[in-house]
Formats: structure tokens, C-alpha cells, sequence
């Protein structure tokens, strides 16, 4: 059964600071990557990650894949409070179905 | 272009009554996914729908029942309601592609059983 473990389950820092999320995950056949920002409402989409994109960034997130080591960090540089949410990771194996982590609530204060 | 929609938006129900939660798309996705959220327990599978015609339990399905009413619909039944059963639902839908499977969601129903 795939598996997905996030940590730390939640963090506060303050702004301007720069964190890192973590997501290990264990997987019979790997397919794609997910991390999604949640904040008071429906999870919304920032990356998915792949064997054939391994590293994505968009502003001042990015994300990286470690295949041989089975997990994924997503950095957030320079944070502001409108990044305080929870980030989900996700892991998309050969089936139609992706498995979530508990996810990691993120506080950041001014 | 709405993306995923889902009525109704907030619920409280007595023990032991039932309810329909809609959802619909209009991406033209073939995959369609209901979950369920809990404090502290991530988003939970309750079940989907590969394509239009099929329907698939996920890790947490008892005490559910859906129905995929086209390729647009697919709701989720609670026959008798419990307590347990107090949650956010969202659904979900993808154009699910050899596993690359980006999922859109909906705004969420909170549902409180009394």
C-alpha cells in the first residue's frame, strides 16, 4: 500500500524567514509527485513532480524530487503571512488514485 | 468555466437521517474523487470514479454510497447519518493521464451530524 509521511505536522516561524516542508513516501510504482497550499478552503495546486521533472519553481517556492531516497522537500524563501496554510503532499502511483499526507500547518508571523 | 462546484456548502444532520452531497465539473474530466478531512488526518479516499460508468472504494467507504450520474455529476449518498461522520467533504476531478493525475477541487461541504 503506498504511504505518505509529512513533517513536520506543523511549524511557526516568522516573516522573512525560509522554511522547509518534508515528504517521504513509499510507493510500488511511482508515478508523480503532488504538493497542494491549502488555506481555509479547497487544496489548490503548486507542483507535481515526475521522473522527468524532478525540480520546480515558481517564485519564491521550489521543489525538488529525490527518487533513490523516496522523498520530496518544498522550500519557501523570504515567507510572508499569506503563505500561513497547509501544505498537502501527495503521491500518484499506476492506479487513477493519488494518496495524501496528514499535511504540514504552516503559521508565519509578523 | 466554474471548475468543480459542490451544493450544499454547510449541512447539520440528526443521527440516523440521510443526505446527497452534488458535485459537478465542467472540465470534462473522466476521473472523479470524493474525500473526506479531519484535523490533523490529511485528505481520506472515500471513493471514486475512474470514468463515467465506474465507481471504486477508496480507503475509507463504509457508510457511504455514490453514484456517477454522467461524466459532468457524481454524488455522494449518506444513508443514515452518525456522528462519526461529521467532517468537510470535497470532490475532486482529473483527467487522470498514465499517472500523471492533477486533481481540481471543489469549495467543500462542512457537514456536522448531531
Amino acid at each position: 500500500e503506498d504511504k505518505v509521511v509529512q513533517s513536520p505536522l506543523s511549524l511557526v516561524v516568522h516573516e522573512g524567514d525560509t522554511v522547509t516542508l518534508n515528504c517521504s513516501y513509499e510507493v510500488t510504482n511511482f508515478r508523480s509527485l503532488l504538493w497542494y497550499k491549502q488555506e481555509k478552503k479547497a487544496p489548490t495546486f503548486l507542483f507535481m513532480l515526475t521522473s522527468s521533472g524532478i525540480e520546480k519553481k515558481s517564485g519564491r517556492l521550489s521543489s525538488i524530487l529525490d527518487k533513490k531516497e523516496l522523498f520530496s522537500i518544498l522550500n519557501i524563501t523570504a515567507t510572508q503571512t499569506g503563505d500561513s496554510a497547509i501544505y498537502l503532499c501527495a503521491l500518484g502511483g499506476s492506479n487513477y488514485k493519488l494518496t495524501f499526507g496528514k499535511g504540514t500547518l504552516l503559521t508565519v508571523n509578523p | 468555466n466554474a471548475g468543480v462546484t459542490q451544493t450544499p456548502k454547510f449541512q447539520v444532520l440528526k443521527t440516523g437521517q440521510s443526505m446527497t452531497l452534488q458535485c459537478a465539473q465542467d472540465m470534462n474530466h473522466n476521473s472523479m474523487y470524493w474525500y473526506r478531512q479531519d484535523p490533523g488526518m490529511g485528505l481520506r479516499l472515500i471513493y471514486y470514479s475512474a470514468s463515467e460508468g465506474t465507481t471504486d472504494k477508496g480507503e475509507v467507504p463504509n457508510g457511504y454510497n455514490v453514484s456517477r450520474l454522467n461524466k459532468r455529476e457524481f454524488s455522494l449518498r449518506l444513508e443514515s447519518a452518525a456522528p462519526s461522520q461529521t467532517s468537510v467533504y470535497f470532490c475532486a476531478s482529473s483527467e487522470w493521464a498514465s499517472g500523471y493525475n492533477e486533481q481540481f477541487f471543489g469549495p467543500g461541504t462542512r457537514l456536522t451530524v448531531l
